[in-house]
């Protein structure tokens, strides 16, 4: 089986400007997850994403947004970007909420200068 | 609230001898705990999880962490490192907040460091 795969893995981008992160799960899992990691804060849970719906929303300003399609596959966007958005943004994907445990993508390394 | 703490930030052990990652964590309630490792460049991959169950928890890679409920620690061992094996180290615990959700809250991370 493919794993997580998301796209792209490295972007730059300007202060001001806005981004979309594309995740694709793994065939047949329905759980999405995103994850900020900075060296400064680590790992910080963004959203989460079950059958098309936020199932839950991290401590992020509204700027960050995501949405689930159909297929599973996951989109998160930001806007307005600032310097402190410069991180690595790992995708996740699990077979089901709970206790099932999530496999992730390489991750997005986003830079904003 | 849920929490995971990783007391280490660097962990370094020889080729061959047996090696150590610890973890506490904090819950209200039955924890659910994960470990996972990330290479330079890569995302996380999954080693292995605690549900309910045998306390010793057997993982890919040759990895297994002891759940233990009184010191509220599930540690990661490995009987004889492999200089392959350094990486960051997270652990993990599922925030049992939120109904059914798959959120999960990481320690800090603690580097592994195996030295030939």
């Amino acid at each position: 089986k493919a794993g997580v795969t998301q796209t792209p893995r490295y972007l730059i981008k300007t202060r001001g400007q806005q981004v979309t992160l594309s995740c694709s799960p793994i065939s047949g899992h329905r759980s999405v997850s995103w994850y900020q990691q900075t060296p400064g804060q680590g790992l910080q849970f963004l959203f989460e994403y079950f059958s098309e719906t936020q199932r839950n929303k991290g401590n992020f300003p509204g700027r960050f947004s995501g949405r689930q399609f159909s297929n599973s596959r996951s989109e998160m966007n930001v806007s307005t970007l600032e310097l402190g958005d410069s991180a690595l943004y790992l995708c996740a994907s699990s077979r089901g909420q709970g206790v099932h445990e999530q496999y992730f993508g390489p991750g997005t390394r986003l830079t904003v200068t | 609230a849920q929490s995971v703490a990783q007391p280490e930030d660097q962990v370094n052990v020889a080729e061959g001898n047996p090696l150590t990652v610890k973890c506490t964590y904090s819950v209200s309630g039955n924890p659910y705990l994960f470990w996972y490792v990330q290479y330079p460049n890569r995302g996380l991959q999954f080693l292995l999880k605690y549900i309910t169950g045998d306390n010793l928890v057997k993982g890919s890679y040759g990895f297994e962490a002891e759940f233990n409920k009184s010191q509220t620690s599930f540690h990661l061992k490995k009987p004889s490192a492999l200089v392959s094996d350094s990486a960051l180290y997270f652990c993990a615990v599922r925030d049992i907040g939120s109904s059914n959700t798959g959120k999960l809250i990481f320690g800090q991370g603690t580097t592994l460091q195996v030295k030939p």
